[in-house]
């Protein structure tokens, strides 16, 4: 079964609005939690690591003031999308650990209008 | 640094033939590679996995793959295609012993035809 969980898995939302996308570890305590995304026929790119109780890493190039990051509790990480602009329409997936293996949500699908 | 090549964006095969999808690695320490698959509008499920110990490794739905060190590969195989197998297939490598970034190849998009 389902060891990550996300949600929504769609929304659709106005250009200038903040989007907020759940990620639950349904299984085991996530102190580690990784958001990626996915742009159309092309490959996972990570954004940023989740670390609970902490400030999130973000990866070269993304930034953090539009894609914050909140990873609150051991079993839920939120990545908001600020200020959302067309451009930032993608598939927005995370994951979370256990041992050397990252499992992975379902996805989020973002189309902004 | 570490990196992952899939030769081929797109493969195609008969149902019941033999699927072959390629993934070489480079990787300054030993790696640990993982293939997974992706299915329209889904996340990401793992087929398997390579964790330095056999290096034949099976996975679920009939998937195996063998890490070669001498080859830096590790190719994804199944004996016989099913329709179902259609997806698109990631190679990635991480080289620490927990899981940590994960670095992906561009992806191979697998076609089954009758």
């Amino acid at each position: 079964g389902a060891v990550v969980s996300q949600h929504p898995s769609w929304v659709i939302c106005k250009s200038g609005t903040s989007v907020k996308i759940e990620c639950r570890s349904l299984d085991f305590q996530a102190t580690t939690m990784f958001w990626y995304r996915q742009f159309p026929k092309q490959s996972l790119m990570l954004m940023a690591t989740s670390n609970e109780g902490s400030k999130a890493t973000y990866e070269q190039g993304v930034e953090k003031d539009k894609f914050l990051i909140n990873h609150a509790s051991l079993t839920l990480s939120t990545l908001t999308v600020t200020s959302a602009h067309p451009e930032d329409s993608s598939f927005y997936i995370c994951s979370r650990t256990l041992g050397e293996t990252q499992y992975f949500g379902p996805g989020t699908r973002l189309l902004v209008l | 640094a570490q990196s992952v090549t899939q030769l081929g964006s797109h493969v195609s095969v008969s149902e019941g033939a033999l699927v072959l999808l390629r993934c070489n690695y480079s990787s300054s320490v030993p790696p640990y590679l993982f293939w997974y698959v992706q299915y329209p509008n889904q996340g990401l499920q793992l087929l398997l996995k390579y964790t330095s110990a056999a290096t034949l490794v099976k996975g679920i739905n009939g998937f195996e793959a063998e890490f070669k060190k001498s080859e830096t590969s590790f190719h994804l195989t199944k004996p016989s295609a099913h329709m179902s197998d259609a997806a698109e297939y990631f190679c990635a490598v991480t080289n620490t012993g927990t899981a940590s970034k994960l670095t992906f190849g561009t992806g191979t998009r697998l076609q089954v035809t009758l």
